[in-house]
This record gives structure tokens, C-alpha cells and sequence, in this order.
């Protein structure tokens, strides 16, 4: 049971270049969240879906779009990456129903030069 | 608009000793408040809800709605208690369960 799992853990870009950071969650959950941590800022919701084919704007989404392929998958896509994306982004996925308790993937560390 | 503020970048004290770090929320419904922890290179996990109104590794927090605070405490810090935390409040209208975390405070717990 692998729970929360993020692709890649590490990218390095070019300002302009576009990537897709992908997340996936065994666990059956409806829920699924992608957030941003900085330094002093904390953690930003930056998309989150509340349940397959939905999805709604965070915090922080500009410059960003998601993607809910599935009830597992939950994809966060760069289109023209720029400096101020660089961070760590953070998936996670939640049952609502059951518990309400965010389980987060590993991290995946973004930057972009 | 849903807010929430831990006023205090980093926390150190010594071992033995009380802790308390702080968590104020800004929210015109009935919130829902979380502790989240996360140890070095370990994921970001769970640590207490207000709800369940449990002590989870002798940790403790009260909502005080009309401080509009969830501060979390502690009576005798241990250095495995070195860690970031987060305070985090789950609005959004019907059951979305968009979460929204603080800065955090990094707890730095000295032998």
C-alpha cells in the first residue's frame, strides 16, 4: 500500500519550459490537493478536486492547470515554468466522508532557472 | 475569507521544558481545525484534530472560538518533538474540504 506517490521528486527547468508533475493515491480516496511550500509562506493550496471530474482553483493557481484523470490521478501541469514557481509541491488525497485526514505524497522539489 | 496565522517562524526551547505554539484563524463559519506535523524526511502527517479532542504524543490543543485560536501545547518538550508544524482550518462551502495551512513554526527542541 504505497498511499500518496509523486513523479518526478526532482526537476530542474528553464524558464518557458512546460512539465507535468503526476500524482497518484491507492488508498480510494474522492478527494485529491496540490500544494506549494515556501520558506515563511507555509503550505498554498494551489488546486484542489473535490471528487472525480471536478476540480476548483486554490490560493495560488495562477500559472498553473490540473488535471483529474481518474479517481487515482491527479496531475499538475506547468505550462511556461517561471522562476517563481520553484518550490516544493506537495499532493495529497483525502476521504471526506470517512475521517477528513490529508494524507500527502512525498514531495516533488521544482526549480526552474 | 479563510486565514490562518502561526505568528512564530521558529520555536526553541529546552528539553523538559512547557511549549506552546500558535495558531489564530480568521473563518465566519463554524471551522474545522488540525495540527499537521512533519518530522525530518518524513511525509506531512496528521497530528491532532480539534473534533476528536484527543492528545496525540502528550500534545494537546484547544479551540477557543472566541480567541479565534487552536494553539497547541505540549508540557514537557522532547527533542523527537523537533519538527515543522502546521496549523490548518478546513472550509469551503458543503463538504469540498479545501484545507488551508499557516506559515508554520519549526519547533527546535535543545538537550
Amino acid at each position: 500500500n504505497a498511499g500518496v506517490t509523486q513523479t518526478p521528486k526532482f526537476q530542474v527547468l528553464k524558464t518557458g519550459q512546460s512539465m507535468t508533475l503526476q500524482c497518484a493515491q491507492d488508498m480510494n480516496h474522492n478527494s485529491m490537493y496540490w500544494y506549494r511550500q515556501d520558506p515563511g509562506m507555509g503550505l498554498r493550496l494551489i488546486y484542489y478536486s473535490a471528487s472525480e471530474g471536478t476540480t476548483d482553483k486554490g490560493e495560488v493557481p495562477n500559472g498553473y492547470n490540473v488535471s483529474r484523470l481518474n479517481k487515482r490521478e491527479f496531475s499538475l501541469r506547468l505550462e511556461s515554468a517561471a522562476p517563481s514557481q520553484t518550490s516544493v509541491y506537495f499532493c495529497a488525497s483525502s476521504d471526506l466522508l470517512i475521517t477528513g485526514e490529508l494524507f500527502f505524497g512525498e514531495g516533488s522539489r521544482l526549480t526552474v532557472l | 475569507a479563510q486565514r490562518v496565522t502561526q505568528p512564530e517562524k521558529l520555536l526553541s526551547v529546552f528539553k523538559g521544558a512547557p511549549v506552546e505554539l500558535k495558531c489564530n484563524y480568521s473563518y465566519s463559519g463554524s471551522p474545522e481545525l488540525f495540527w499537521y506535523v512533519q518530522y525530518s524526511r518524513q511525509r506531512l502527517q496528521l497530528l491532532l484534530r480539534h473534533i476528536s479532542r484527543e492528545s496525540i504524543k502528550g500534545f494537546t490543543a484547544d479551540l477557543n472560538k472566541g480567541e479565534t485560536s487552536f494553539h497547541l501545547k505540549k508540557p514537557f518538550a522532547q527533542e523527537e518533538d523537533s519538527a515543522m508544524y502546521y496549523c490548518a482550518l478546513r472550509g469551503g462551502s458543503g463538504n469540498t474540504g479545501k484545507l488551508i495551512f499557516g506559515q508554520g513554526t519549526t519547533l527546535q527542541v535543545k538537550p
